[in-house]
């Protein structure tokens, strides 16, 4: 199926860790990736993971994926205010293609 | 990091006409792309934009609704066609690889805001 989950929101108190969490269906997944979209802009590439890999560390950022359960999570540590926004997990089915399938996407509100 | 520049940033235009969104990039690109995001949803991928040859569109879209043209490894067009409200949408240009190289990371451009009313 075509089907990419998330949660839709997430709050969390500033400084503390956020998990948001995305499930697939394809076990075909090539990379998966987690984006970030700000009020009124584009979309940023914050990080993707290789289907072989188990774990993707970059500063405050940590993808877990587990490719048995077809479950990918983003971990961000020490959570600002700036962090605020909505995240989307995509995942790419075929390696020479770049038609990536996005979830729903997860509106995170950190509180002060 | 690829560099994507979307024109115009947002427009508001009436049913029945057209309306052409380019994007260009700071540099030779392997893939170009085309994504609309409709109001409070994920975004949907509408064509690969082929350089030198026709689009290759996703199921439900069409090169008559949505005629693409790619001239050169830096530049693309997406046109949307006689506009209805349901159009009312970003549609944001998507780049992978640098020149003849694919490359796994994919960014995206600034988004061009459509309101059709």
């Amino acid at each position: 199926g075509e089907d990419v989950e998330q949660s839709l929101f997430l709050s969390v108190r500033e400084g503390d860790s956020s998990v948001i969490n995305c499930t697939y269906t394809d076990s075909s997944s090539t990379y998966l990736y987690w984006y970030k979209q700000e009020p009124g802009a584009g979309l940023q590439l914050l990080t993707y993971i290789f289907s072989n890999m188990d774990m993707k560390q970059d500063q405050r950022l940590t993808v877990l994926l587990n490719k048995k359960d077809k479950h990918l999570s983003l971990r961000i540590a020490d959570t600002q205010t700036g962090d605020s926004a909505i995240y989307f997990c995509a995942e790419r089915r075929t390696s020479n293609t770049g038609k990536l399938i996005f979830g729903q996407g997860t509106t995170l509100q950190v509180k002060p | 990091s690829a560099v994507i520049s979307q024109k115009p940033s947002r427009d508001i235009c009436q049913r029945g006409t057209s309306l052409t969104i380019q994007c260009q990039v700071d540099s030779q690109v392997t893939m170009m792309f085309w994504y609309r995001q409709q109001p409070g949803q994920s975004l949907t991928l509408i064509a690969t934009a082929n350089q030198g040859s026709e689009a290759t569109y996703e199921s439900g879209f069409v090169i008559d609704k949505f005629p693409i043209s790619r001239p050169n490894l830096t530049f693309s067009t997406l046109t949307v066609s006689n506009m209805s409200p349901e159009d009312s949408s970003i549609y944001l240009c998507s780049v992978g690889g640098s020149g003849t190289t694919i490359s796994y990371e994919q960014y995206f451009g600034p988004g061009t805001r459509l309101t059709v009313t």
